[in-house]
């Protein structure tokens, strides 16, 4: 089975723009879990979706959101990029909603989004 | 999530024995302690989980205090492959509602010296 996937792997972008950035989950996961690390905060979690239905936020202001396709491929924007957004950002999925079963989350390796 | 306590880094030489320990202090009845690392460029990986008893899987062992309040992951035979850093964190497993997603601390960072 193949992994979770991220595209793109690295992006730069500046400040007042906006980004897209897209995780492809393991086939049959419908839970996709969205998390931003940094090396002052560590790894924060932004939100969950579960069958196209986002089940929970985290505390980040309204620029993150996110959604997730029937195919449950999920994409997060963000927009208005200040300079405290540079990070990486991880997605992971699971077959099961966060909370669930064994909660084994499986992580991709991560987007690492450069805000000039 | 209830807090953990680790310690920021650890030393160990290729193929011994690592003990890597982690405080729960303010742990409630149902709360999973759960083991993740993270090698370089990479994301999070799991590593074992457990809720009483002691566990073990092909990556590593978990050892849990009797009171809960600790617990240890153990690698048996450390390698080079396995420096990274790891994450012990706790989670309530929910019958059915939500949940936060997962909460990491600043973990261990483990040194492996060949």
């Amino acid at each position: 089975k193949a992994g979770v996937t991220q595209t793109p792997r690295y992006l730069i972008k500046t400040r007042g723009q906006q980004v897209t950035l897209s995780c492809s989950p393991i086939s049959g996961h419908r839970s996709v879990s969205w998390y931003q690390q940094t090396p002052g905060q560590g790894l924060q979690f932004l939100f969950e979706y579960f069958s196209e239905t986002q089940r929970n936020k985290g505390n980040f202001p309204g620029r993150f959101s996110g959604r997730q396709f029937s195919n449950s491929r999920s994409e997060m924007n963000v927009s208005t990029l200040e300079l405290g957004d540079s990070a990486l950002y991880l997605c992971a999925s699971n077959e099961f909603p966060a909370g669930v079963s064994y909660n084994e989350q499986f992580f991709g390796p991560g987007t690492r989004l450069t805000v000039l | 999530d209830a807090k953990t306590t680790q310690p920021n880094s650890m030393e160990s030489n290729e193929e011994e024995p690592v003990h890597l320990p982690c405080n729960h202090s303010t742990i409630s009845g149902t709360d999973y302690i759960h083991w993740y690392r993270q090698l370089p460029s990479q994301g999070p990986e799991y590593v074992i989980h457990g809720l009483t008893s002691n566990v073990n899987n092909r990556m590593a062992s978990l050892a849990i205090a009797e009171d809960r309040k600790s617990s240890t992951l153990i690698l048996h035979r450390a390698t080079l492959r396995d420096a990274a850093v790891y994450y012990c964190i706790l989670r309530v497993l929910y019958s059915g509602g939500g949940a936060d997603g997962l909460t990491f601390g600043k973990g261990t960072h483990l040194i492996i010296q060949p």
